[in-house]
């Protein structure tokens, strides 16, 4: 079957503009999660939610990062006012329930650099 | 903060051999260890869920096991092939109410033909 899809793959933004990055987990999936992998680094939590409902937003770094899941499916993750600092790989994942022993299914990231 | 660490950072290997790298991860409040294998412009990919002391978890070529008491997991590729070639990231989840996965930096496997 399908699995996560993540779109764009690559972004490019000047400094100061707004990006949004989508997310369509696989079909039927309650929980889904935001990563963000800076170079040289390993993924790093953002957010999570189950179904429409956002459990976890205590990784965001700024107020500049929104996220949501309106219809407890796709996602959007929402950066405001890039800043260069922001350059990373924004990954999503999806999962069958919510539990640490749930293996997470990975999109292949938005590549997103700003200039 | 938890801390999880991954070594080596990089490995070249020859077609052929049988390599190792290691995850080592907090001993406390653990409740699961996640192995996954990234190539390059693709989707990271699921190895492994552990959760069990002395777990021991085998796909292929790729096993994997895991000591909580003393906080460390090993991944072993036997007979190491070009398209074994990719990152392995491990992630850690500490349960109590919290679901995301903490990762590593990753090894970075080179297999050389």
């Amino acid at each position: 079957g399908a699995g996560v899809s993540q779109s764009p793959r690559y972004k490019v933004a000047k400094r100061g503009q707004d990006v949004a990055l989508r997310c369509d987990p696989i079909s039927g999936h309650v929980s889904l999660f935001w990563y963000q992998q800076a170079l040289g680094q390993g993924p790093e939590f953002l957010t999570y939610f189950q179904n429409e409902a956002q459990l976890d937003k205590s990784g965001l770094p700024s107020d500049r990062f929104f996220a949501e899941r309106p219809e407890g499916s796709v996602s959007t993750l929402k950066i405001q006012r890039t800043q260069q600092e922001d350059s990373a790989v924004y990954l999503c994942a999806s999962s069958s329930r919510l539990a640490g022993t749930d293996t997470q299914y990975f999109g292949p990231g938005t590549r997103l650099t700003v200039l | 903060i938890l801390n999880v660490e991954q070594s080596p950072q990089s490995l070249h290997v020859q077609e052929g051999d049988s390599t190792n790298f290691t995850c080592s991860f907090p001993s406390s409040n653990f409740y699961a260890l996640h192995w996954y294998r990234w190539e390059t412009a693709k989707s990271p990919e699921a190895l492994f869920v552990m959760t069990l002391n002395g777990d021991e978890k085998k796909k292929g070529r790729i096993s994997a096991t895991l000591n909580t008491k003393e906080g460390y997991s090993y991944l072993y590729i036997k007979g190491s092939q070009p398209e074994d070639s990719a990152t392995y990231l491990c992630a850690f989840n500490s349960g109590a109410g919290s679901y995301q996965l903490t990762f590593g930096k990753g090894t970075k496997l080179s297999v050389i033909p």
